[in-house]
């Protein structure tokens, strides 16, 4: 699986949107971008994935760059409730089951 | 429909001691993997079984094994525990083993602690 790097920690104002930023650079072509976050002594959820076209879904958008060297995760209006670790994992669809979680960003949303 | 349940929540061994937990996968799920969270390595991941075979093994000793059952539920046990063993162990379980959506549902964990 291609490594990702993320940003350690960001802060988002409630209902303001959080971009989440993530670098994959070696990403190869069959590997797709998934993203999962963690509410503190919670298990990780999923949120959304995608190949090489945007994907938008309930919880939030994904916007992958032409080259698929980085995408960045939106959540439109965030909340408290959003505050957790997101994680950014790339991995072909082979794997995605055998997932390798890095360090992930920890979002913290304030009032 | 009902998500990953996994029991116990919590539990509390002593070094030496073996432990299994268990995990029940949605309805009609067939994937089941096992993580282990800790504060120094972060999630890693165990290993992963579909249709009662364990397709995939992570980095882990042998003390670490598992198991699925026609039913798909799982079960992994740790024998000699050793204090680093305390972590959250995480199910996870999936529809498939691969495909274009295969996103896992987590549990709620089992947090293990080792004295």
């Amino acid at each position: 699986d291609a490594k990702t790097t993320q940003p350690t920690s960001m802060d988002c104002a409630e209902g303001r949107a959080a971009n989440l930023p993530c670098n994959h650079s070696t990403i190869s072509g069959n590997e797709y971008v998934y993203w999962y976050r963690q509410i503190h002594s919670q298990g990780p959820q999923y949120i959304i994935h995608g190949l090489k076209n945007n994907e938008t879904n309930e919880m939030a958008s994904l916007i992958i760059t032409e080259d698929r060297k980085s995408s960045t995760l939106i959540l439109p209006h965030a909340t408290l409730r959003d505050t957790a670790v997101y994680y950014c994992i790339a991995c072909s669809t082979g794997t995605a089951s055998k997932l390798t979680f890095g360090t992930g960003t920890r979002l913290q949303v304030t009032l | 429909k009902a998500g990953v349940t996994q029991t116990p929540r919590y539990l509390i061994k002593t070094r030496g001691q073996q432990v299994t937990l268990s995990c029940s996968p949605i309805s009609g799920h067939r994937s089941v993997s096992w993580y282990q969270q800790t504060p120094g390595q972060g999630l890693q991941f165990l290993f992963e079984y579909f249709s009662e075979t364990q397709r995939n093994k992570g980095n882990f000793p042998g003390r670490f094994s598992g198991r699925q059952f026609s039913n798909s539920r799982s079960e992994m046990n740790v024998s000699t525990l050793e204090l680093g063993d305390s972590a959250l162990y995480l199910c996870a379980s999936s529809l498939l083993a691969g495909g274009p959506s295969n996103e896992q549902f987590f549990g709620p964990g089992t947090r293990l602690t080792v004295l």
